[in-house]
């Protein structure tokens, strides 16, 4: 089944505590993005990869990081994460440039910090 | 920074009504995509538009790119409680992978 697969789905964790939500893909997707969710805010664009190795910021990246070793793998790393990070996390792939080409979301990640 | 406003944010209205969802910005996307999320899930492909004045039509839905491709519109005709979600605009900035999404308008249909 063609699928964006997040893990965890659900994380509680403590202020400056280094976290990795993890983020694959199994349809051979070229680009990669990660978005946090906000009441009132929509989706905001973390940072985004168009190929393995290639990674952007996005509008919102301040405190982020990701990396792009293989094709199917962006996991997003909060190296001190903060209570402004409370949020709601998905990541996205799709075969084409984001906007022309059908985005696939994960079922998201709930992340609270504490 | 380029930006999209969506309006109503909020919509309750009864089975079978019309309504009408607005995308608008002062800037200019390459394209724009329509998405629909369910409670729990990630957003769902609805639609994509690339042509200024493109009409597409799925089903009850339609959708309209304006001529400038500044803003978009969904229109629902004869809404029923399968259609109660939340949706988001989003639109592609040129030739990057940088995806902007609106707010979102969340669509309760009541039977």
């Amino acid at each position: 089944e063609a699928q964006v697969t997040q893990n965890p789905r659900y994380l509680i964790t403590v202020t400056g505590k280094k976290l990795t939500v993890t983020c694959s893909q199994n349809m051979n997707h070229e680009y990669m993005s990660w978005y946090r969710q906000d009441p009132g805010l929509g989706l905001r664009q973390i940072y985004y990869s168009m190929n393995v190795e290639v990674t952007d910021k996005g509008d919102v990246p301040e405190g982020y990081k990701v990396s792009r070793k293989e094709k199917r793998n962006f996991p997003l790393i909060l190296e001190s994460p903060s209570p402004n990070q409370t949020s709601l996390y998905f990541c996205a792939s799709s075969l084409g440039r984001a906007g022309y080409s059908e985005a696939f979301f994960g079922q998201g990640t709930r992340l609270t910090v504490v | 920074t380029q930006l999209l406003e969506q309006s109503p944010q909020f919509l309750s209205i009864q089975e079978g009504e019309n309504l009408t969802v607005y995308c608008n910005s002062s800037s200019v996307f390459s394209s724009l995509q329509w998405y629909r999320q369910e409670p729990g899930e990630g957003p769902v492909l609805l639609v994509t538009v690339v042509t200024g004045g493109e009409v597409k039509k799925l089903k009850r839905l339609t959708f309209q790119f304006g001529d400038a491709r500044k803003d978009s519109s969904l229109h629902i005709t004869a809404a029923q409680t399968g259609d109660t979600g939340l949706y988001l605009c989003a639109g592609a900035a040129s030739n990057t992978g940088k995806l902007i999404f609106g707010q979102g308008t969340t669509l309760q249909v009541k039977p």
